[in-house]
């Protein structure tokens, strides 16, 4: 069974950062792209970023709202895919939602962890 | 970026209706569209993707159709584990500029 674990979430001010982490399991971790999606309070679904297999490169691609201020990485040695945050804003406030990408579509998701952005 | 719109933003419906929603593309994207379940306080759930192929799992009284800018999901025969938001989402753009629809919210009349 496909299993996603999100963790690292919290309050944090204005300005600072903060890294979330997606611990999987259940499959082979290395083999997959990853997602990161978010959810604001009462709003929909948005898409934040991406980070390719190593066998295509393990290179990113972001959302325009956070580019050149959010970074994912992952490290297949320990199945954990990661999402740092710089210069977090209060429009970042959402539930932040780790993925298994399917060819394009979010096959298995997280249960999310909440990321609250205020002074 | 591609925009999808996706209507209607909420609904009633009985027990044992017949479900339509909508997604609308602001161009033509194939059949690169999902269809994604979110209940209360809990992760989306995918249901469909390539436009009309079911996910392992998912009830066949859940479908889709429609290729090029418009799209269907409907649930034949609402059950109650049903009442829930419904999301579409384009991957033509794939990896870049994934977007989804705005969900539309299935309640009880």
């Amino acid at each position: 069974e496909v299993q996603l674990v999100e963790s690292g979430g919290g309050l944090v001010q204005p300005g600072r950062s903060l890294r979330l982490s997606c611990t999987a399991s259940g499959f082979t971790f290395g083999d997959y792209a990853m997602s990161w999606v978010r959810q604001a309070p009462g709003k929909g679904l948005e898409w934040v970023g991406f980070i390719r297999s190593k066998a295509y490169g393990g290179t990113t691609e972001y959302a325009a709202s956070v580019k050149g201020r959010f970074t994912i990485s992952r490290d297949d040695s320990k199945s954990i895919a990661y999402l740092q945050m710089n210069s977090l804003k209060t429009e970042d406030t959402a539930v932040y939602y780790c993925t298994r990408q399917g060819e394009g579509w979010f096959e298995d998701w997280g249960q999310g962890t909440l990321v609250t952005v205020s002074s | 970026a591609i925009r999808i719109t996706q209507s209607p933003s909420s609904l009633s419906a009985s027990t044992g209706d017949r479900v339509t929603i909508t997604c609308r593309a602001s161009q033509g994207i194939s059949s690169y569209l999902a269809w994604y379940q979110q209940k209360p306080g809990k992760a989306p759930k995918l249901l469909i993707y390539a436009a009309s192929t079911l996910q392992s799992g998912v009830p066949s009284r859940f479908s889709g159709s429609g290729s090029g800018t418009d799209f269907t999901l409907t649930i034949s025969c609402l059950q109650s584990e049903d009442f829930a938001t419904y999301y579409c989402q384009q991957y033509y753009s794939y990896p870049w500029g994934l977007t989804f629809g705005g969900g539309t919210k299935v309640e009880i009349k």
